[in-house]
């Protein structure tokens, strides 16, 4: 399985909401990664967990919590977000290697399309 | 620190035509390079990458990079385009250090006229 998968697909919120985004990879990578993507720029990189403990928070506004249960799963717990924060979530993953100065080849997910109003 | 700087934010080609995406990175250590592509509303697929092996590298669908350290680039190209390569295309580096983050390049939108 070379796949990362993301659920939801699209997701519609109010700003009062409390919902999460879900990630998964089963190709044993030891790395996995947050972006987040606004229309016609680069993916921003949010998060970065290694071997599930956070390693990296590019400053991301509290109302952004990654959490990471196993070495196959991944969340991001959205509350209380603004408007501005409607984007494409990324996820990925990437293997042992990329930890230990490797190539650092990601693999993503499809994305979830997230719209706040 | 490394970065990427991708010359031209849009090309267009006929199809059948030769594809050319620019490149060019900074890097203080040999770094590691990738050509992703995005489809529209979806996620990044790998092209390709250079990891220090051969300096030509040839990646899916039809796709080649050249890894030129005295010009400090990696341009992507393809001899023939189709309909099917329009896309964002996205350059990367990664080098080892600064927690090894993958650092992207603003994007080029290829076009692709019929």
């Amino acid at each position: 399985d070379t796949e990362v998968t993301q659920t939801p697909k699209h997701l519609v919120m109010g700003m009062t909401n409390k919902k999460s985004l879900k990630c998964e990879q089963h190709m044993g990578h030891r790395a996995m990664y947050w972006y987040k993507q606004k229309a016609k720029k680069p993916p921003e990189l949010m998060f970065v967990y290694s071997y599930e403990k956070l390693s990296i928070n590019e400053s991301v506004p509290s109302r952004f919590s990654p959490e990471c249960p196993n070495s196959s799963l991944l969340n991001l717990h959205l509350h209380a977000l603004q408007p501005e924060d409607s984007a494409l979530y990324l996820c990925a993953s990437s293997q042992e290697a990329a930890l230990a100065g490797g190539p650092n080849e990601q693999f993503f997910g499809p994305g979830t399309r997230l719209t706040v109003l | 620190a490394q970065s990427v700087t991708q010359l031209g934010s849009h090309v267009s080609v006929s199809e059948g035509a030769l594809v050319l995406l620019r490149c060019n990175y900074s890097s203080s250590v040999p770094p590691y390079l990738f050509w992703y592509v995005q489809y529209p509303n979806q996620g990044l697929q790998l092209l390709l990458k250079y990891t220090s092996a051969a300096t030509l590298v040839k990646g899916i669908n039809g796709f080649e990079a050249e890894f030129k350290k005295s010009e400090t680039s990696f341009h992507l190209t393809k001899p023939s385009a189709h309909m099917s390569d329009a896309a964002e295309y996205f350059c990367a580096v990664s080098a080892g250090s600064s927690g090894n983050k993958l650092v992207f390049g603003a994007g080029t939108i290829l076009r692709v006229k019929s």
